[in-house]
């Protein structure tokens, strides 16, 4: 079946813009997971979602970041006013519930901020 | 909080020999999950392996298997006859087992080791 599909697959913004990445998981996949790839920090946790709510927020790095997640399927991470710092590959994971230790990934999103 | 420590920023190995990758953690939980993830060039993710705290027996898959300690808090991967797609970089990982704990379903991760194989 298809996997998880990230979308777009590479975006380029002004400092300052806000931007949207998609993430569609796995069909049947009740958990979401964004992650974010940096030289500098490695791979980080950002927010955890079962359904559509979010029991965990706790990576998000600031107010400017925020995610929501629709119809227990496509969620979307938003954001505000980007810097420079938030140039870093976006990966998204579902796995088939919270509980389930598998979680497969996208392909990420590559987000350069000029 | 758990952290996870991946010492070997590089390794490289040649066609068909034997590599082991090093990775230790650290966490005062008794329940969790071990991984390996590979990330090549195209920045897919893919899922290895995986072990079980409570499980005192190896994982393996193929060519892929593990050295899991667990009093020794150190879980590496070995991969036998290397072959050229194995290139890649590795990440171990972390993920308690606790439900409704602080940490519960995210991974952590170390980080990662280039892994070079040379024909």
């Amino acid at each position: 079946g298809a996997g998880v599909s990230q979308s777009p697959s590479n975006k380029v913004t002004e400092k300052g813009k806000d931007v949207e990445l998609r993430c569609d998981p796995i069909s049947g996949h009740t958990a979401l997971y964004w992650y974010r790839q940096s030289l500098g920090q490695g791979l980080e946790f950002l927010i955890y979602f079962q359904g559509n709510s979010a029991p965990d927020k706790s990576g998000l790095p600031s107010d400017r970041f925020s995610a929501e997640r629709t119809g227990g399927s496509v969620s979307t991470l938003t954001i505000q006013r980007t810097q420079q710092e938030d140039s870093a590959v976006y990966l998204c994971a579902s796995s088939l519930s919270g509980g389930a230790p598998e979680q497969y990934f996208g392909p990420g999103t590559r987000l350069t901020v000029t | 909080a758990q952290t996870v420590t991946q010492s070997q920023p590089e390794m490289s190995v040649q066609e068909a020999e034997t590599v082991t990758l090093s990775c230790t953690y650290d966490t005062s939980e008794s329940d969790y999950y071990l991984f390996w993830y590979k990330q090549p060039p195209s920045r897919q993710m893919i899922l290895v392996i995986r072990q079980e705290a409570y499980k005192q027996q190896n994982a393996t898959e193929n060519r892929f298997s593990v050295n899991f300690q667990k009093a020794a808090k150190s879980f590496s991967l070995k991969i036998s006859d290397s072959q050229l797609g194995d290139a890649a970089m590795y990440f171990c990982a972390y993920r308690s087992a606790y439900a409704g704990g602080t940490s519960y379903g995210k991974l952590t991760f170390g980080q990662g080791t280039i892994l070079t194989v040379h024909p």
